[in-house]
């Protein structure tokens, strides 16, 4: 049984450009949520996606954007990077919009020069 | 903001001890928690959840304690063994969050032999 799934698992992108994260959930899972880990710190999530529409937001800006596939795929992109954004990106799944057990990737860096 | 923390940066104990890692939360609306463990360079891994309707769950070496009077969450890991050497995070979802975690900042166990 797969967990969950990214890619890539490193990436280095220069400032202003634009970058996409994919994410396959578990096995069984329907929704898909995206945070982002700087060093140090602990996740902060940025939004979740179900029944491919984004149910919930972070506080993030909307260069960062999102989208879920009918196989419950989803993307992360972020557009006109900063040096900010470097980090780890989590991807995380669940079974249902709440209240089930959700499980993290292996995650992807994302490192802006 | 509503938030979650850790009492402690960084826990040292002697392999074979018990170790004790505490977190406290702010936001009474919550009604799920989570312990993940992170290694280095890798995704959070689920530990153990404990839902507020309960005040203590036990799984394989691992207990949580849920006192919702004080808001206090803590997780007792068995028999330290050098392969729990990690950072381990305590998350919150409050009612009607849907899958949104908030973290604390961790805390770095470290297991000495």
């Amino acid at each position: 049984d797969a967990g969950v799934t990214q890619s890539p698992t490193h990436l280095i992108k220069t400032r202003g450009q634009q970058v996409t994260l994919r994410c396959s959930p578990k096995s069984g899972h329907d929704t898909v949520s995206w945070y982002q880990q700087a060093l140090g710190q602990g996740p902060q999530f940025i939004f979740q996606y179900y029944e491919e529409e984004e149910r919930q937001r972070g506080n993030f800006p909307d260069r960062f954007s999102g989208h879920q596939f009918p196989n419950y795929s989803s993307e992360l992109n972020v557009n006109a990077l900063l040096l900010g954004d470097s980090a780890l990106y989590l991807c995380a799944s669940a079974q249902g919009p709440s209240g089930n057990t959700i499980y993290f990737g292996e995650g992807s860096w994302l490192t802006v020069v | 903001g509503e938030s979650v923390g850790l009492h402690l940066p960084t826990l040292s104990v002697q392999e074979g001890d018990n170790s004790i890692i505490n977190c406290a939360y702010s936001n009474s609306a919550s009604d799920y928690f989570i312990w993940y463990k992170q290694e280095s360079g890798k995704g959070p891994q689920f530990i153990i959840d404990i839902r507020s309707n309960m005040d203590k769950r036990q799984g394989q070496r691992v207990t949580v304690l849920l006192n919702k009077t004080v808001k206090h969450l803590s997780l007792q890991i068995a028999a330290t063994q050098p392969g729990d050497s990690a950072v381990y995070f305590c998350a919150e979802n409050p009612t009607g969050g849907g899958n949104k975690l908030t973290f604390g900042t961790g805390t770095q166990l470290k297991v000495e032999l």
